[in-house]
């Protein structure tokens, strides 16, 4: 299986930071690397996929980069509302697997 | 607007059965493999089972292989998952998820319903 590991766990920040997360694969994954968001109580949503491409819908401050085995979740002026959780999770190969996830909080 | 609405959660004992299933609208379903996706109580996110879009092909995490099988009806656009043997560490909240595209490297998961509760305990 392939294990991802993102880091940090945890990070604090404030409104208008860059926030960038790292998310590191056991094994080469090519480009399949997909990330999502959770708020608390609510449903996970993509932001990006296939490593680099913005879902539809999704704010532009938002960017994804990588291949191969080490992937960067970067938001480029933090806004109040992406206060929450983030998970990669590559789709390369069976089983699917995700990320430990990082929560981002409030400084 | 595409739709997923999970039912069948509940509390069952250890051992014990549960169906789940989730109606899917907004979309033609036949087009599409799905997934179900568990989260337990303050952890992480896990995949559990995916079909494709013909149901002809399934694919399951180790972790309930062997004791959960999904399935789908296309004229029904219902997806579900079997679940036997219940362990203690089955209790989470699953979530019916859309795929992007049909089963292959390039999907990702782009719809998640809003989650059923399932617990095990006695």
């Amino acid at each position: 299986d392939i294990q991802m590991t993102q880091s940090p766990s945890s990070l604090s920040a404030s409104v208008g930071d860059r926030v960038t997360i790292t998310c590191r694969a056991s094994q080469s994954i090519s480009s399949y690397l997909n990330w999502c968001q959770q708020k608390p109580g609510r449903a996970p949503k993509v932001l990006i996929y296939a490593a680099s491409s913005l879902q539809s819908g999704v704010p532009s401050r938002f960017s994804g980069s990588g291949s191969g085995t080490d992937f960067t979740l970067t938001i480029s002026s933090l806004q109040p509302e992406d206060f929450a959780t983030y998970y990669c999770q590559q789709s390369y190969s069976n089983p699917l697997t995700f990320g430990g996830g990082t929560k981002v909080e409030i400084k | 607007e595409v739709q997923l609405v999970e039912s069948g959660g509940g509390l069952v004992q250890p051992g014990g059965s549960l169906r789940l299933s989730c109606a899917a609208s907004g979309f033609t379903f036949t087009n599409y493999a799905m997934s179900w996706v568990r989260q337990a109580p303050g952890k992480g996110l896990e995949w559990v089972s995916g079909i494709s879009d013909s149901g002809g092909s399934t694919f399951y995490a180790d972790s309930v292989k062997g004791r959960f099988t999904i399935s789908r009806d296309n004229s029904k656009n219902t997806l579900y998952l079997q679940m036997n043997s219940l362990r203690t560490e089955d209790t989470a909240v699953y979530y019916c998820v859309k795929a992007s595209d049909k089963w292959n490297y390039e999907n990702y998961f782009d719809y998640w319903g809003q989650g059923t509760l399932v617990t095990v305990s006695s």
